[in-house]
């Protein structure tokens, strides 16, 4: 399977825009690119997915680089509820695969 | 809003009894998922399912077994629970292809004394 590499944490200040970088340089063709966040004592939730161009939705955008071995998740104005663990995961078409989360990235977002 | 339902959300329980976390969807899902995750750590997957009686083991050895003899329904069981069994336990659900979003519920925690 696929893998990413995600810093370990990051740091921003409210209202700012956070850009969270994710590498996964051996995708192959039919892995879409999801983001999940876990929010503290909770389950993650689902933030964002693409799989060649980028993507807006009302949580964040998504860029995916042109080679599509690394992406951003994008959130234009963070507030203090953004606090979280972002995973980046691989999810890859076909009839059966299994979903496996890294590590992901601390995001401290400061007031 | 997510139609995934865990129960027990908290369970303390001693040394060598048996016990099952039940996870149930009402979404029609075919995968369904359970993760372990200790505080502040990794998730990790123990066992997934693509239907009914389809059954596999995650990346991450576990004691535990489970069951899906219902589309709507994938308890896990400790037959013998140790104390090295406490730990937050999460299922998850989505529907089939790479599109569609993974569902989680609230989690198990659970705690061995």
């Amino acid at each position: 399977d696929a893998k990413t590499t995600q810093p370990n944490s990051m740091e921003s200040n409210e209202e700012e825009p956070v850009h969270l970088p994710c590498n996964h340089s051996t995708i192959s063709g039919t892995d879409y690119i999801h983001w999940y966040r876990q929010l503290p004592s909770q389950g993650p939730e689902y933030v964002i997915h693409g799989l060649t161009s980028n993507v807006n939705n009302r949580m964040a955008s998504l860029a995916i680089a042109e080679d599509r071995k690394s992406s951003t998740l994008i959130l234009h104005r963070a507030t203090l509820r953004d606090a979280a663990v972002y995973y980046c995961i691989l999810v890859r078409g076909g009839s059966n695969y299994k979903l496996t989360f890294g590590k992901g990235t601390l995001l401290t977002v400061n007031p | 809003e997510a139609d995934i339902y865990q129960t027990p959300r908290y369970l303390v329980i001693g040394t060598g009894k048996k016990i099952t976390l039940e996870c149930s969807q009402t979404m029609g899902h075919d995968k369904m998922y359970w993760y372990q995750q200790d505080p502040g750590m990794e998730l990790h997957l123990i066992h997934y399912s693509y239907g009914v009686n389809s059954t596999e083991k995650g990346d991450l050895s576990s004691e535990s077994t489970v069951s899906r003899i219902r589309t709507e329904h994938f308890p896990l069981t400790l037959e013998s629970a140790r104390p090295s069994h406490t730990s937050q336990y999460l299922c998850a659900s989505t529907k089939t292809g790479p599109t569609g979003e993974l569902f989680f519920g609230e989690g198990s925690r659970l705690t061995v004394l």
